[in-house]
């Protein structure tokens, strides 16, 4: 089946730009969707269709997806931002359709 | 608004069944695809089973498969997960979420409720 990479953690300050990238294998011709879990809580999509944003999101939070590496990036990030991150891919022609990569601990310092 | 309130988790028996409900609110549900997907404890999220808003298409992850049923009640609003046969590995909070089918992505989630596969 298909295989995410990530790195498990991510620590950036205050104001900077976080970047939290997902991996996989021509992941630039797959669908990636992004989401965002606090402790305690369910997750919450950030980012649908490689850079669409929900109603809410905020303007901070964009993708990309390109050849073989998908990025959300969060701008000005601000201490709330601190959450785990999900990258998620949907292939409707693969018998494993949806696969989640193992999350990304972003820790503002 | 978009509510997803799940219910019926619990403390099990390796082996036995437990059946989890989704009470769905806010939108038309049975224009909607839903899903199942899971969390064991301080681990990732992983996908457990999806089906069609008439409920004639449903597929499942090969890790549950054979063992748990998905099924939805449209008069009802509901959702429902049929776990038989259930091992320790089955332990997690289990959130249930409307599915867009068309792009693959899973919004809203529901609060989640915890089931334990213990002895």
């Amino acid at each position: 089946s298909y295989v995410l990479t990530r790195p498990p953690s991510v620590s950036v300050a205050p104001g900077k730009t976080a970047r939290i990238t997902c991996g996989g294998n021509n992941i630039g011709s797959k669908s990636v969707h992004w989401y965002q879990q606090k402790p305690g809580q369910a997750p919450v999509l950030v980012i649908y269709y490689d850079n669409d944003r929900p109603s809410g999101i905020p303007e901070r939070f964009s993708g990309s997806n390109s050849g073989n590496t998908a990025t959300l990036t969060i701008s000005r990030v601000e201490a709330g931002d601190e959450a785990d991150y999900y990258c998620q891919v949907w292939d409707s022609s693969s018998d494993h359709p949806v696969v989640f990569g193992g999350g990304t601990k972003l820790t503002v310092l | 608004q978009v509510q997803l309130v799940e219910s019926g988790g619990g403390l099990v028996k390796p082996g036995g069944s437990l059946r989890l409900s989704c009470a769905a609110s806010g939108f038309n549900f049975n224009d909607y695809y839903m899903s199942w997907i899971r969390q064991a404890p301080g681990k990732g999220l992983e996908w457990v089973s999806y089906i069609s808003s008439s409920g004639t298409t449903i597929h499942y992850a090969d890790s549950v498969k054979g063992r748990f049923t998905i099924s939805r009640d449209n008069a009802k609003n509901s959702l429902y997960l049929q776990m038989n046969s259930l091992r320790a590995e089955d332990t997690a909070v289990y959130y249930c979420a409307k599915f867009t089918i068309f792009g693959g992505w899973f919004d809203p989630w529901g609060q989640g409720t915890l089931v334990t596969v213990s002895s």
